[in-house]
């Protein structure tokens, strides 16, 4: 069974630039989350669809991140305009559903650095 | 919101040695969770643990669910080289359809051969 993929793996950016993540969940899955993870730090949960509405985006920066899944399948992650401090890396899981202790399957991640 | 205050930040052991690791929390979790991240990669799921008092292994690794409900610890029995990573706790609250993973800051786990 293919895992989470996620696109692009590292990305340099300015800051002021706009960068987008995209993520495809393991097929069937239909939670899918976006994480935020600072070095030194755990994942921080951005944003959680469930299909393709949201859950909880209480801890996303809405001035400059959006994510969308359109579809209900896949989803993209956007930063406009990056600063310094998104510098991170932002993984993406996805589980079968959203129940507890469901389990979350994580994706490689993008690692992002603002210049 | 919910904290999680996991140590140690860090261990250096030798190969065969066994490992603990705690987490503990300002407030209650209804499920625990232990990963493990290699460099470059994403968390994997390790144990899970759903009810307070649980203990639960997996091979090597063993892993309770305080009766608290604020707190779990992570013990890995006789170290190898592949262990090496770093590990995280995190609590799972619930509620409605929000199943939010709150993670702890990892301990870095070095085994030296």
């Amino acid at each position: 069974e293919a895992g989470v993929a996620q696109s692009p793996r590292y990305k340099i950016i300015e800051k002021r630039q706009s960068v987008a993540f995209w993520c495809n969940p393991i097929s069937g899955h239909a939670t899918l989350y976006w994480y935020q993870q600072i070095l030194g730090q755990g994942p921080k949960l951005l944003i959680q669809f469930q299909n393709n509405g949201v859950v909880d985006d209480s801890q996303l920066p809405k001035d400059r991140f959006s994510a969308e899944r359109l579809k209900g399948v896949d989803s993209t992650l956007k930063i406009q305009p990056a600063k310094l401090e998104d510098s991170a890396v932002y993984l993406c899981a996805s589980s079968l559903g959203a129940h507890l202790g469901e389990t979350q399957y994580f994706g490689p991640g993008t690692r992002l650095l603002v210049l | 919101g919910q904290q999680l205050n996991q140590s140690p930040q860090s261990m250096f052991i030798q190969e065969g040695e066994d490992v603990s690791m705690n987490c503990t929390s300002s407030s209650i979790f209804n499920t625990w969770l232990w990963y493990k991240q290699d460099p470059g990669e994403g968390p994997v799921l390790l144990i899970a643990l759903y009810k307070a008092g649980e203990l639960t292994s997996n091979g090597r690794l063993t892993a309770q669910f305080g009766i608290t409900r604020k707190d779990s610890f992570l013990n890995i029995s006789a170290s190898i080289p592949s262990d090496v990573g770093i590990y995280f706790c995190a609590g799972q609250l619930g509620g409605g359809s929000n199943y939010k993973l709150t993670f702890g800051k990892g301990t870095l786990l070095t085994v030296n051969p």
